[in-house]
């Protein structure tokens, strides 16, 4: 079965911490994202990325930053936790062959407290 | 860009009724409409979709149509039951978009009561 994982399902951390959130694929997809989940607010792209190396800001890229050095691991980075950042974030990936459908993972649910 | 609009943003029915979600989108050139099922505390799930040169697709009790004159696309669940219940979101693809991104409407809380 094929997977996006996502390394932790809730996390706690503090304001100003340094925040890693990894997401790693099975499929050799070329396409991942990351997005960012709020209540009343839908899906909203944070970063995206077509290619190892590769990242695109999306919609709302402020005070994030992604790293991916190999083509099955999208990390997400809050360089310095907010509350505001407080959330659900989700990881997606895709082929560019012509499936356009995503595979989402799990979610992480993170509290900056 | 493509803007998506997804009404209703919640809508209860009764076990047995048909549900439709409805969704709009603005560029004519995309191509591409799946719709996904998010579970609480999961992941949204790929359950159908449609591409622009079909105008209807089945998969048992769900189904979508697409009407690409009016650019806008729906689902429709028919004998629902109490596990149909979760956010659905549709989304679009735009034609010339090599990343194959898409963008999503904004959500349907679907609740379905025994």
């Amino acid at each position: 079965d094929v997977k996006v994982t996502q390394s932790s399902r809730y996390l706690v951390k503090r304001t100003g911490e340094k925040v890693f959130l990894e997401c790693v694929q099975d499929m050799d997809h070329e396409n991942m994202f990351w997005y960012r989940q709020d209540p009343g607010l839908g899906l909203r792209l944070i970063y995206f990325s077509y290619d190892v190396k590769m990242k695109e800001k999306g919609d709302i890229p402020e005070g994030y930053s992604v790293s991916r050095e190999k083509k099955e691991r999208f990390s997400l980075i809050l360089e310095s936790a907010s509350t505001n950042q407080t959330s659900m974030y989700l990881c997606a990936s895709s082929s560019q062959d012509g499936h356009y459908g995503y595979t989402f993972g799990s979610g992480t649910r993170l509290t900056v407290v | 860009g493509e803007n998506v609009e997804q009404h209703p943003s919640t809508l209860s029915v009764q076990e047995g009724d048909s549900a439709v979600i409805k969704c709009t989108y603005s560029d004519s050139a995309s191509n591409y409409f799946p719709w996904y099922k998010q579970e609480l505390g999961k992941g949204p799930q790929l359950i159908i979709d449609i591409r622009s040169n079909v105008g209807e697709k089945k998969d048992q009790r769900i189904a979508v149509t697409l009407n690409k004159t009016a650019k806008h696309f729906s689902l429709h669940i028919t004998e629902t039951q109490p596990e149909d219940s979760a956010v659905y979101f549709c989304a679009a693809m735009e034609g010339n978009n090599a990343g194959n991104m898409l963008t999503f409407g904004g959500g349907t809380r679907l609740m379905v009561k025994p």
